[in-house]
């Protein structure tokens, strides 16, 4: 199984700076690595796939990027609705499974 | 944009049976594969299983194995999870999620997410 470890675990940014969001895979993925955001008592929310095309309604403040094992989402202006738990999954081991990372809880300060 | 509504969650006792429906409107459900993933409270997703658009392909996490079973009727646009023999490990918000395109492919549509607690 691949295992997906996202770095940090929190995170606290101002309004209007830069958030970044690591996600590591155990093994190769090649770009097959999707973001999601979560926010309390709501369903994810897909924002990244293919490692760094934007899902559907997504702001251009959001990017990602990586391939390989290493990976990164970005979020650049922060805004306040930009706060809950972002997952990172991958999609190349299949089967038998996606696996997700853990989650980052990014506050707003 | 799409749809889907999951429902049956409940309060179940240790070894009980439930089915988890996911209803789904808004796009081509018969060409869709359809996933559960669930959230124990306040930890992270887990994927739990998955059936392809035609229903011919079913795929299982290892914790499920042999308990889960998962199916769909494409004339009521239905995915259904049959959980048996469920443990307090399950305890958790299920979601139903729809593939992007092909799968594999991440999850663009997600359900509001139906809760099941196993506690004697």
């Amino acid at each position: 199984e691949i295992v997906m470890t996202q770095s940090p675990v929190t995170l606290s940014v101002s309004p209007g700076e830069r958030a970044t969001l690591s996600c590591r895979a155990s093994q190769h993925i090649i770009s097959n690595l999707a973001w999601y955001h979560q926010k309390p008592g709501q369903a994810p929310r897909l924002l990244i796939y293919s490692a760094s095309t934007r899902a559907t309604g997504i702001p251009a403040r959001f990017s990602g990027s990586g391939s390989g094992t290493e990976f990164t989402l970005t979020i650049s202006s922060l805004q306040s609705e930009d706060s809950g738990v972002y997952y990172c999954q991958q999609y190349n081991n299949w089967p038998p499974g996606y696996t997700f990372g853990q989650g980052t809880k990014l506050e707003i300060k | 944009d799409g749809l889907l509504l999951e429902s049956g969650g409940d309060l179940i006792q240790p070894g009980g049976s439930l089915r988890l429906s996911c209803a789904a409107s808004g796009f081509s459900f018969s060409t869709s594969a359809i996933s559960w993933v669930r959230q124990a409270p306040g930890k992270g997703l887990e994927w739990v299983s998955a059936i392809s658009g035609n229903g011919a392909g079913t795929y299982y996490a290892d914790p499920v194995k042999g308990r889960f079973t998962i199916s769909r009727d494409n004339s009521k646009g239905t995915v259904y999870l049959q959980m048996n023999s469920l443990r307090a490990e399950d305890t958790a918000v299920y979601y139903c999620a729809k593939e992007r395109r092909y799968s594999p492919d991440p999850f663009d549509i997600w359900g509001q997410g139906t809760m099941v607690s196993v506690s004697s």
